[in-house]
């Protein structure tokens, strides 16, 4: 039974301090996505990687966002420092990289920054 | 900038009658859509799709219809079911497998 895992599923921090999300995308996937559900603004894109590669990261706030494939297993989510805004569930998922396929989703990161 | 829009943030519906979910796109570009649904606690899991180049999607009792003229697209389930009680996304991609997803609407099903 292939899934996306993410750790940890639940995290409180305070403002200023580093947290890092991880995933393990689906065995064969090619594509793997991080994504931030706001009770405002749904699901946002916040980055892509494609093989590996980054393709888009537009949606991250690149001063305190930033996002890596270390290897086919493992994508990571950091942000330095952490603000209380920051506070949301954040989902990974992944697929494969052919127009419409669709994307497996992992159970989420809940966030807490006080 | 949102690119894909569900309007309805919730949505009651009694058990065995219609519940039809709608969402709105901007880009022209788009030519696949999906429905996912999200169950508390969990992430979101693939429902139904419908290329461009269809305007009707059935399986079992959900159905997308998609509209191009009009950039809509909707969901169809019937008959409901308790079980059906979700938070419903709409998404929208295109042939860089770029996906935006809408803000989603709270399904209740009442028994």
């Amino acid at each position: 039974d292939a899934r996306v895992t993410q750790t940890p599923r639940h995290k409180v921090t305070e403002m200023g301090q580093e947290v890092t999300m991880r995933c393990q995308p689906i065995l064969g996937h090619n594509t793997v996505f991080w994504y931030r559900q706001t009770m405002m603004q749904g699901l946002e894109l916040l980055a892509y990687f494609r093989n590996r590669a980054p393709l888009d990261d537009s949606g991250m706030p690149k001063d305190r966002f930033s996002a890596e494939m270390p290897d086919a297993t493992l994508a990571t989510l950091k942000i330095q420092p952490s603000e209380p805004r920051d506070s949301a569930v954040y989902f990974c998922a992944s697929g494969w990289a052919l127009a419409g396929n669709e994307q497996f989703f992992g159970p989420g990161t809940r966030l807490t920054v006080l | 900038d949102q690119q894909v829009k569900q309007n309805s943030p919730s949505l009651s519906v009694q058990e065995g009658r219609i519940s039809i979910l709608n969402c709105d796109y901007t880009n022209s570009m788009f030519d696949y859509f999906l429905w996912y649904k999200k169950y508390p606690a969990e992430g979101p899991t693939f429902l139904i799709s419908i290329s461009s180049i269809k305007d009707k999607n059935e399986d079992g009792r959900f159905t997308v219809f998609l509209n191009k003229s009009a950039k809509h697209l909707s969901l169809h389930i019937v008959p409901s079911q308790p079980g059906d009680s979700a938070v419903y996304f709409c998404a929208a991609s295109a042939s860089n497998n770029d996906m935006r997803f809408g803000a989603g609407t709270r399904l209740t099903v009442k028994p």
